[in-house]
C-alpha cells in the first residue's frame, strides 16, 4: 500500500527565502510527526501531530518554524528567512496511535539545501 | 539532558557473521525501544521493538536485547547479509510522550 509521501524531494533555496515541505502520510494515521536529520547525524524531533489535539511544538528550533496539518491529513513544514544551518533532511512520519503502541512509518524525507 | 547513545560509529563485519550493535540510554522514565535501519536515500525503516517490560524479543535474523539494570540495548542480526549495510538507529520513546529519541546511528558495512 501506499507509504509515507514528501515532496519535494531535494530543495536548494537561497539563504533569507521561505520554503514549505509538503508530507502526506499513511491515510487514516492519526499521528504526523516531523523529524530533521543533520549530515551524519541522527533524527532530532521537531513537532507532533495526534488528532485535533494541540500541537506538540517543544523540538521547533525557533520561531522561523512553523507546521500546520490541514483536515488531520496533509502537512506542510514551513521555515521562514532560511539560513544555512538549516540545511538537512526533514523527515515525516505517520502512525495509527500515538505514544508507545504507534509504530512510526517514515517518509524518504526532503533534502534542503540552503546557499 | 536525557540522550541516547551508541558505542560504535562503524561496524565491519563478514557475509554470514553475526552482527551486534550497540546503544546506551540515559532515560530511566523510557517505556518503548526501537531499532531503524537507514538505507541512502530513505527514511528510516522499522526494525524491531521491544517494551520496557522485556528483556528480549526476537524478529527474522534479528533480536533485541535490553538490559534496565545499565540502560543497554543491543540489535544482534544473524548471518549478516551484504542488504544488511545501511545506518542503524536507536530509539526510545517516554511512556507518557509520543516523540522519539534517536542515538547517534552505527554504519553497518558487510564485506562479501
Amino acid at each position: 500500500g501506499a507509504g509515507v509521501s514528501q515532496s519535494p524531494s531535494n530543495k536548494v533555496t537561497e539563504k533569507g527565502k521561505d520554503v514549505e515541505l509538503r508530507c502526506d502520510p499513511i491515510s487514516g494515521h492519526t499521528a504526523l510527526y516531523w523529524y530533521r536529520q543533520s549530515l551524519g547525524q541522527g533524527l532530532e524531533f521537531l513537532i507532533y501531530f495526534q488528532g485535533n489535539s494541540a500541537p506538540d511544538k517543544s523540538g521547533l528550533p525557533s520561531d522561523r518554524f512553523s507546521a500546520e496539518r490541514t483536515g488531520g491529513s496533509v502537512s506542510t513544514l514551513t521555515i521562514q528567512r532560511t539560513q544555512q544551518e538549516d540545511s538537512a533532511v526533514y523527515l515525516c512520519a505517520s502512525s495509527l496511535v500515538r505514544g508507545p503502541l504507534g509504530e512510526q512509518y517514515f517518509g524518504p524525507g526532503t533534502r534542503l539545501t540552503v546557499t | 539532558g536525557e540522550s541516547v547513545g551508541l558505542h560504535l560509529p562503524t561496524l565491519s563485519v563478514q557475509e554470514g557473521d553475526n552482527s551486534i550493535i550497540n546503544c546506551a540510554y540515559s532515560n530511566s522514565a523510557s517505556d518503548y525501544f526501537i531499532w531503524y535501519k537507514q538505507e541512502s536515500g530513505k527514511g528510516p525503516q522499522f526494525i524491531i521493538d521491544i517494551r520496557s517490560n522485556m528483556d528480549k524479543r526476537q524478529g527474522q535474523r534479528v533480536t533485541v536485547l535490553l538490559n534496565k539494570t545499565v540502560k543497554h540495548l543491543s540489535l544482534q542480526i544473524a548471518a549478516t547479509q551484504p542488504g544488511d549495510s545501511a545506518v542503524y538507529f536507536c530509539a526510545e520513546q517516554e511512556t507518557s510522550g509520543s516523540r522519539l529519541t534517536f542515538g547517534e546511528g552505527t554504519q553497518l558495512t558487510v564485506n562479501p
